[in-house]
Protein backbone atom coordinates (compact mmCIF):
# COMPACT_ATOMS: atom_id res chain seq x y z
CA UNK A 1 0.00 0.00 0.00
CA UNK A 2 0.82 3.60 -0.37
CA UNK A 3 3.13 5.24 2.79
CA UNK A 4 4.21 8.53 2.89
CA UNK A 5 7.03 9.44 4.98
CA UNK A 6 8.13 13.46 5.62
CA UNK A 7 12.00 13.97 6.38
CA UNK A 8 13.65 17.26 7.42
CA UNK A 9 14.81 19.06 10.71
CA UNK A 10 13.27 18.73 13.84
CA UNK A 11 14.61 22.49 14.88
CA UNK A 12 14.98 25.47 13.09
CA UNK A 13 16.32 29.11 14.33
CA UNK A 14 14.02 31.92 13.61
CA UNK A 15 14.35 33.82 10.35
CA UNK A 16 15.65 30.77 9.06
CA UNK A 17 14.36 28.55 6.03
CA UNK A 18 12.22 25.32 6.75
CA UNK A 19 13.04 22.30 3.88
CA UNK A 20 10.98 19.04 4.39
CA UNK A 21 10.63 16.01 2.51
CA UNK A 22 7.62 14.04 1.59
CA UNK A 23 9.12 9.98 0.29
CA UNK A 24 6.26 8.01 -1.52
CA UNK A 25 6.45 4.10 -1.21
CA UNK A 26 3.81 1.77 -2.62
CA UNK A 27 2.90 4.02 -5.61
CA UNK A 28 3.91 6.46 -8.19
CA UNK A 29 3.85 10.06 -7.33
CA UNK A 30 2.99 10.76 -10.81
CA UNK A 31 -0.78 8.98 -10.99
CA UNK A 32 -2.54 11.41 -12.34
CA UNK A 33 -5.15 11.06 -9.73
CA UNK A 34 -3.69 12.34 -7.11
CA UNK A 35 -2.51 15.51 -5.44
CA UNK A 36 0.03 16.04 -2.40
CA UNK A 37 -0.11 18.50 0.00
CA UNK A 38 1.08 19.74 3.43
CA UNK A 39 -0.89 19.94 6.59
CA UNK A 40 0.69 21.59 9.33
CA UNK A 41 -0.58 21.53 13.32
CA UNK A 42 -0.12 23.31 15.92
CA UNK A 43 0.01 21.29 19.45
CA UNK A 44 -4.09 21.85 20.81
CA UNK A 45 -5.40 22.95 16.94
CA UNK A 46 -6.56 21.97 14.04
CA UNK A 47 -4.98 20.94 11.28
CA UNK A 48 -3.89 23.92 8.73
CA UNK A 49 -3.75 23.37 4.93
CA UNK A 50 -0.15 24.85 3.60
CA UNK A 51 -0.71 23.90 -0.04
CA UNK A 52 -0.42 21.67 -3.06
CA UNK A 53 1.58 20.12 -5.83
CA UNK A 54 -0.03 17.95 -8.91
CA UNK A 55 2.50 15.49 -11.00
CA UNK A 56 2.37 18.39 -13.27
CA UNK A 57 4.24 20.58 -11.01
CA UNK A 58 1.08 22.69 -10.84
CA UNK A 59 0.80 23.97 -7.05
CA UNK A 60 -1.42 26.26 -5.15
CA UNK A 61 -1.11 27.51 -1.54
CA UNK A 62 -3.03 28.98 1.48
CA UNK A 63 -2.66 32.37 0.87
CA UNK A 64 -1.79 33.06 4.78
CA UNK A 65 1.34 31.54 3.64
CA UNK A 66 1.58 31.88 0.25
CA UNK A 67 4.31 34.25 0.26
CA UNK A 68 7.19 32.24 2.18
CA UNK A 69 6.03 29.23 0.65
CA UNK A 70 7.18 26.94 -1.81
CA UNK A 71 6.12 23.18 -2.54
CA UNK A 72 8.09 21.10 -5.64
CA UNK A 73 7.73 17.91 -6.74
CA UNK A 74 10.17 15.17 -8.12
CA UNK A 75 8.69 12.82 -9.99
CA UNK A 76 11.86 10.89 -10.36
CA UNK A 77 12.45 10.14 -6.62
CA UNK A 78 8.70 10.12 -6.01
CA UNK A 79 9.26 12.49 -3.75
CA UNK A 80 7.52 16.62 -2.98
CA UNK A 81 9.11 18.86 -0.67
CA UNK A 82 8.03 21.80 1.58
CA UNK A 83 10.17 25.32 1.91
CA UNK A 84 8.65 27.63 4.31
CA UNK A 85 11.03 30.68 4.69
CA UNK A 86 11.43 32.92 7.51
CA UNK A 87 10.50 30.76 9.95
CA UNK A 88 9.21 31.96 13.80
CA UNK A 89 7.42 30.37 16.33
CA UNK A 90 4.29 30.65 15.20
CA UNK A 91 5.62 28.30 13.26
CA UNK A 92 6.21 25.68 15.34
CA UNK A 93 3.81 22.70 14.49
CA UNK A 94 3.71 18.97 13.97
CA UNK A 95 3.97 18.64 9.75
CA UNK A 96 2.27 16.14 7.63
CA UNK A 97 2.46 15.66 4.05
CA UNK A 98 -0.84 13.63 2.54
CA UNK A 99 -2.26 12.31 -0.33
CA UNK A 100 -5.77 13.58 -1.47
CA UNK A 101 -7.67 12.59 -4.68
CA UNK A 102 -10.48 15.13 -6.26
CA UNK A 103 -13.51 14.48 -4.66
CA UNK A 104 -12.47 12.56 -1.46
CA UNK A 105 -10.60 14.25 1.62
CA UNK A 106 -7.11 13.45 2.56
CA UNK A 107 -6.86 9.39 2.74
CA UNK A 108 -3.23 8.86 3.63
CA UNK A 109 -1.03 10.72 5.69
CA UNK A 110 2.94 10.54 6.57
CA UNK A 111 3.25 10.07 10.57
CA UNK A 112 3.96 13.64 10.54
CA UNK A 113 7.85 15.53 12.06
CA UNK A 114 6.93 17.88 14.95
CA UNK A 115 9.11 20.91 13.92
CA UNK A 116 10.20 23.71 16.90
CA UNK A 117 11.34 26.92 15.59
CA UNK A 118 13.92 28.16 18.41
CA UNK A 119 16.95 30.03 18.70
CA UNK B 1 -11.31 31.81 3.02
CA UNK B 2 -14.39 29.28 4.04
CA UNK B 3 -14.42 29.03 8.08
CA UNK B 4 -15.38 25.84 9.38
CA UNK B 5 -17.06 25.98 13.16
CA UNK B 6 -17.34 22.66 14.94
CA UNK B 7 -19.71 22.35 18.14
CA UNK B 8 -19.22 21.81 20.77
CA UNK B 9 -15.73 21.79 21.26
CA UNK B 10 -15.88 18.86 23.64
CA UNK B 11 -18.11 16.29 25.30
CA UNK B 12 -18.18 13.39 27.46
CA UNK B 13 -20.61 10.27 26.82
CA UNK B 14 -21.52 6.93 27.89
CA UNK B 15 -20.39 3.96 26.59
CA UNK B 16 -23.55 3.32 24.38
CA UNK B 17 -24.64 6.69 24.19
CA UNK B 18 -25.19 8.29 21.13
CA UNK B 19 -22.83 11.34 19.87
CA UNK B 20 -23.79 14.18 17.53
CA UNK B 21 -21.27 16.95 16.38
CA UNK B 22 -22.17 19.56 13.92
CA UNK B 23 -19.84 21.09 11.37
CA UNK B 24 -20.92 24.36 10.47
CA UNK B 25 -19.29 26.55 7.01
CA UNK B 26 -19.75 30.23 6.55
CA UNK B 27 -20.33 29.44 2.36
CA UNK B 28 -21.99 26.34 0.83
CA UNK B 29 -19.73 23.68 0.07
CA UNK B 30 -22.06 21.44 -1.69
CA UNK B 31 -21.06 18.03 -0.12
CA UNK B 32 -17.35 18.28 -0.64
CA UNK B 33 -17.03 17.62 3.23
CA UNK B 34 -14.84 15.07 4.93
CA UNK B 35 -14.73 14.25 8.84
CA UNK B 36 -11.12 12.67 10.56
CA UNK B 37 -10.72 11.11 13.91
CA UNK B 38 -7.61 11.72 15.79
CA UNK B 39 -6.77 9.18 18.38
CA UNK B 40 -3.91 11.10 21.31
CA UNK B 41 -0.46 11.25 19.62
CA UNK B 42 -1.59 9.52 16.18
CA UNK B 43 -1.85 10.71 12.86
CA UNK B 44 -5.80 11.91 11.49
CA UNK B 45 -7.61 9.29 10.06
CA UNK B 46 -10.12 9.95 6.97
CA UNK B 47 -13.63 8.54 8.48
CA UNK B 48 -16.46 10.08 6.10
CA UNK B 49 -16.09 11.54 1.91
CA UNK B 50 -18.71 13.27 0.72
CA UNK B 51 -20.49 14.10 3.75
CA UNK B 52 -22.14 10.58 4.25
CA UNK B 53 -19.63 8.21 2.86
CA UNK B 54 -17.83 6.13 4.90
CA UNK B 55 -14.24 5.40 4.54
CA UNK B 56 -13.64 1.41 3.97
CA UNK B 57 -13.28 -0.09 7.69
CA UNK B 58 -14.69 2.51 8.99
CA UNK B 59 -17.34 0.99 11.65
CA UNK B 60 -21.00 1.10 10.37
CA UNK B 61 -21.58 3.46 14.26
CA UNK B 62 -19.96 6.31 12.54
CA UNK B 63 -22.44 8.06 9.50
CA UNK B 64 -22.25 11.81 8.27
CA UNK B 65 -24.98 13.90 6.59
CA UNK B 66 -25.24 17.03 5.66
CA UNK B 67 -25.05 19.23 2.51
CA UNK B 68 -24.60 22.82 1.78
CA UNK B 69 -23.11 24.72 4.92
CA UNK B 70 -24.77 22.45 7.82
CA UNK B 71 -23.32 19.10 8.56
CA UNK B 72 -22.63 16.40 11.33
CA UNK B 73 -21.04 13.34 12.29
CA UNK B 74 -22.91 10.65 14.27
CA UNK B 75 -21.58 8.28 16.25
CA UNK B 76 -24.53 5.70 17.18
CA UNK B 77 -23.24 4.21 20.01
CA UNK B 78 -20.08 5.28 21.50
CA UNK B 79 -17.18 3.03 22.40
CA UNK B 80 -14.20 3.36 24.52
CA UNK B 81 -12.04 3.23 21.26
CA UNK B 82 -13.60 6.24 19.67
CA UNK B 83 -11.81 8.52 22.50
CA UNK B 84 -10.03 10.90 19.98
CA UNK B 85 -10.72 14.60 18.49
CA UNK B 86 -13.00 14.60 15.36
CA UNK B 87 -12.53 17.16 12.52
CA UNK B 88 -14.13 18.38 9.66
CA UNK B 89 -12.50 19.71 6.27
CA UNK B 90 -14.17 21.28 3.24
CA UNK B 91 -12.23 20.65 0.32
CA UNK B 92 -14.88 22.33 -2.50
CA UNK B 93 -12.80 25.36 -2.63
CA UNK B 94 -9.13 26.58 -1.45
CA UNK B 95 -7.71 27.04 0.56
CA UNK B 96 -8.67 23.90 2.26
CA UNK B 97 -9.81 23.97 5.90
CA UNK B 98 -10.49 22.14 8.71
CA UNK B 99 -12.72 22.73 12.07
CA UNK B 100 -11.23 23.34 15.31
CA UNK B 101 -12.00 20.18 16.41
CA UNK B 102 -14.37 18.39 18.71
CA UNK B 103 -12.76 16.54 21.26
CA UNK B 104 -14.83 13.02 22.44
CA UNK B 105 -14.33 11.69 25.93
CA UNK B 106 -16.30 8.72 28.13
Amino acid sequence: QVRLQESGPGLVKPSQTLSLTCTVSGGSISSGSYHWSWIRQPAGKGPEWIGRVYSSGSTNYNPSLKTRVTISIDTSKNQFSLKLTSMTAADTAVYYCARRAAGFGFDIWGQGTMVTVSS
Amino acid sequence: DIQMTQSPSSLSASVGDRVTITCRATQGVSNYLAWYQQKPGRVPKLLINAASTLQSGVPSRFSGSGSGTDFTLTISSLQPEDVAIYFCQEYDIAPLTFGGGTKVEI
